[in-house]
């Protein structure tokens, strides 16, 4: 059970360049959701998903687009890179319904934007 | 809106001594609480949770939480530390949309 996989693992972006994290998870999941942690920051939520073709903004969404074709997949579309989109990307799943669910994350991507 | 402080950077305990990372939190209704670790280069990793029940909370590695909805509040605790508990630990609430909101994190060192 491969859980959540994310790729990249590490990737460095120049200014202005556009990229893809890729997200997916075999568990059927229905939520999904990525975050981005920076340093002594925690964790900040960019995009979540409840379902395929369900989408919607969290805490810092701009410069950032999401889609959900499939209850697997929820890629993350960086566009037009900047500086402070240099950070650590996790993608996580959870089940829908229940309060109690837990949330599962995926090994993290680290993007440097020079 | 819900909200979780952590309200240390560091903790820095002996190996063999008891740890406690403390949580506070603020949520409108029932509150869904969780502990997550996160070990060097590694994602999230869960360790325990409360929902409702017993206000002593057992979970993996031996850690255990104690809610206390007086003091609004939801420490992580361990009887004896282990080097290799060094890590980052984050407190977390659900919200109501079924978003974790999470809080800084504390960093635990345990020394040897």
């Amino acid at each position: 059970n491969a859980g959540v996989t994310q790729t990249p693992k590490f990737r460095i972006l120049k200014i202005g360049q556009s990229m893809t994290l890729q997200c997916t998870q075999d568990m059927n999941h229905n939520y999904m959701y990525w975050y981005r942690q920076d340093p002594g920051m925690g964790l900040k939520l960019i995009y979540y998903s409840v379902g395929a073709g369900i989408t919607d903004k969290g805490e810092v969404p701009n410069g950032y687009n999401v889609s959900r074709s499939t209850t697997e997949d929820f890629p993350l579309r960086l566009e037009l890179a900047a500086p402070s989109q240099t950070s650590v990307y996790f993608c996580a799943s959870s089940y829908l319904g229940g309060f109690g669910n837990t949330i599962y994350f995926g090994e993290g991507s680290w993007l440097t934007v020079v | 809106a819900q909200s979780v402080a952590q309200p240390e950077d560091q903790v820095n305990v002996a190996e063999g001594n008891p740890l406690t990372v403390k949580c506070t939190y603020s949520v409108s209704g029932n509150p869904y609480l969780f502990w997550y670790v996160q070990y060097p280069n590694r994602g999230l990793q869960f360790l325990l949770k409360y929902i409702t029940g017993d206000n002593l909370v057992k979970g993996s590695y031996g850690f255990e939480a104690e809610f206390n909805k007086s003091q609004t509040s939801f420490h992580l605790k361990k009887p004896s530390a282990l080097v290799s508990d060094s890590a980052l630990y984050f407190c977390a609430v659900r919200d109501y949309g079924q978003n974790f909101v999470f809080g800084p994190g504390t960093r635990l060192s345990v020394l040897p």
